[in-house]
């Protein structure tokens, strides 16, 4: 009930495509879902983050888009640029805690140029 | 502010041989957090300081690993003795009060065990 699962586990996209990576949980005691993206040899760095009293949350061309009734949440990356090449990381806490933290077993998405 | 600092960067160490890696939280964040990356098991959480005490060290894998946090400035975390198998990259987090929205991290210690 920890857990968080993501999907998928690697994804390729063309330059100016749309990147979208899913998430799924069952603690509905979980209430902040932030998303990490991590750069070879960098530590995970906070991207975007959202509350379950919002469905969605659009920071430049990072979206998140979360479901409460389904324990979803996703997120989009919309023109997607080489740069955007990372490991992506969903995660759950309650109070927003660190804590309570769970990460996502992440995603790793490669933008063709 | 520099941000986390983690040290050495990279460790290569012997089987049974005890590893201390570092940690410099950033200035003014009063809560630390070690997590072990690997690939078959992701980020995990280790321990978890708040105002340099151990709050939770429930995810501490065996009694071959401890932590400490002396000051507000330093922690480190020991293995020893070290196998194979703790071949992970370490990262080090400090935040505000537990904060995750606060959470940064370092850029972690890459340590290999042979």
């Amino acid at each position: 009930q920890q857990q968080v699962k993501q999907s998928p586990q690697s994804l390729i996209v063309q330059k100016g495509g749309i990147s979208i990576i899913n998430c799924a949980y069952e603690n509905t005691a979980f209430d902040y879902f932030p998303w990490y993206q991590q750069f070879p040899g960098k530590g995970p760095a906070l991207l975007i983050a959202i509350r379950p009293d919002v469905s969605e949350k659009k920071e430049g061309r990072f979206t998140i888009s979360f479901n409460k009734s389904a324990k979803q949440f996703s997120l989009h990356i919309m023109d997607s640029q080489p740069g955007d090449s990372a490991t992506y990381f969903c995660a759950a806490s309650w109070d927003n805690y660190g804590q309570n933290f769970v990460f996502g077993p992440g995603t790793r998405l490669s933008v063709l140029p | 502010d520099a941000g986390v600092i983690q040290s050495p960067r990279h460790e290569v160490t012997e089987m049974g041989q005890e590893v201390t890696l570092r940690c410099k939280p950033i200035s003014g964040h009063n809560s630390l957090f070690w997590y072990r990356q690997t690939m078959m098991r992701g980020l995990e959480l280790l321990i978890y300081f708040n105002n340099n005490v151990p709050i939770d060290d429930s995810g501490m894998p065996e009694d071959r690993f401890s932590a400490k946090m002396p000051n507000a400035s330093f922690s480190t975390l020991k293995i020893q003795p070290s196998e194979p198998r703790d071949s992970a990259v370490y990262f080090c987090a400090s935040a505000l009060g537990g904060r995750t929205d606060t959470q940064y991290f370092g850029p972690g210690t890459r340590l290999t065990v042979l």
